[in-house]
């Protein structure tokens, strides 16, 4: 499919383990985002990456999360030592430039991942 | 600061009716641009409209368009003849252009469309 992909839909763990959240941008954005959501709530900005900038990491809740994005593509969301209060859905969304100030810079968000840390 | 207000935690409507869902941004940035969102109970995030700041016109899409008033910095989003698909939660986001490269989201609208 040509839209932002994600794996796993759902991720079921126990608190204390280390989880890996992926996320295949569409093809040829630049510009790539990791958020989360709790019940009911609104997006709660995580990460950016733009091109081979370095990322904008200031929304990481702790150093327990971290995040990479190799050449310039695929993303991994890393959440080491998980905690019951990670639990919520982690979306991606990727624009086709995140700089540019017009339109082009719409995220396309990808199905998210549901986290559930027992 | 909150940037992006949405005063309307949820919102009803009878199904071939108009709605206006609020939004207010806040900025000093002279150019940025105002998105709106839809997510469905299925939790995908759906693009519906862009407005640019500089942009002369309100945009439209289909049956949404933006009612884009500058000087009052709202950017309220309205849906023409609501269909019962339209029920959702909707989000109002912000980019500022010069100061800051990050998306900003209000805390959501959920509309209802009544039958």
């Amino acid at each position: 499919g040509a839209g932002v992909s994600q794996s796993p839909s759902n991720k079921v763990t126990e608190k204390g383990k280390d989880v890996e959240l992926r996320c295949d941008p569409i093809s040829g954005h630049t510009a790539l985002y990791w958020y989360r959501q709790s019940l009911g709530q609104g997006l709660e900005f995580l990460i950016y990456f733009q091109g081979n900038s370095a990322p904008d990491k200031s929304g990481l809740p702790s150093d327990r999360f971290s995040a990479e994005r190799t050449g310039g593509s695929v993303s991994t969301l890393t959440i080491q030592r998980t905690q019951q209060e990670d639990s919520a859905v982690y979306l991606c969304a990727s624009s086709r430039d995140g700089t540019s100030g017009t339109s082009t810079d719409t995220q396309y968000f990808g199905p998210g991942t549901r986290l559930t840390v027992l | 600061a909150q940037k992006i207000t949405q005063t309307q935690p949820g919102m009803f409507v009878q199904e071939k009716e108009a709605v206006t869902l609020d939004c207010t941004y806040d900025t000093s940035d002279p150019s940025y641009g105002l998105f709106w969102y839809k997510q469905p109970s299925s939790g995908e995030m759906i693009f519906l409209i862009y407005q640019g700041s500089y942009d002369q016109q309100n945009a439209t899409e289909g049956r949404y368009s933006l009612n884009f008033q500058k000087a009052r910095k709202s950017a309220n989003l309205v849906i023409s003849a609501s269909q019962l698909g339209d029920s959702a939660m909707y989000f109002c986001a912000m980019r500022e252009v010069t100061y800051g490269q990050n998306f900003v989201f209000g805390p959501g609208t959920r509309l209802s469309v009544l039958p």
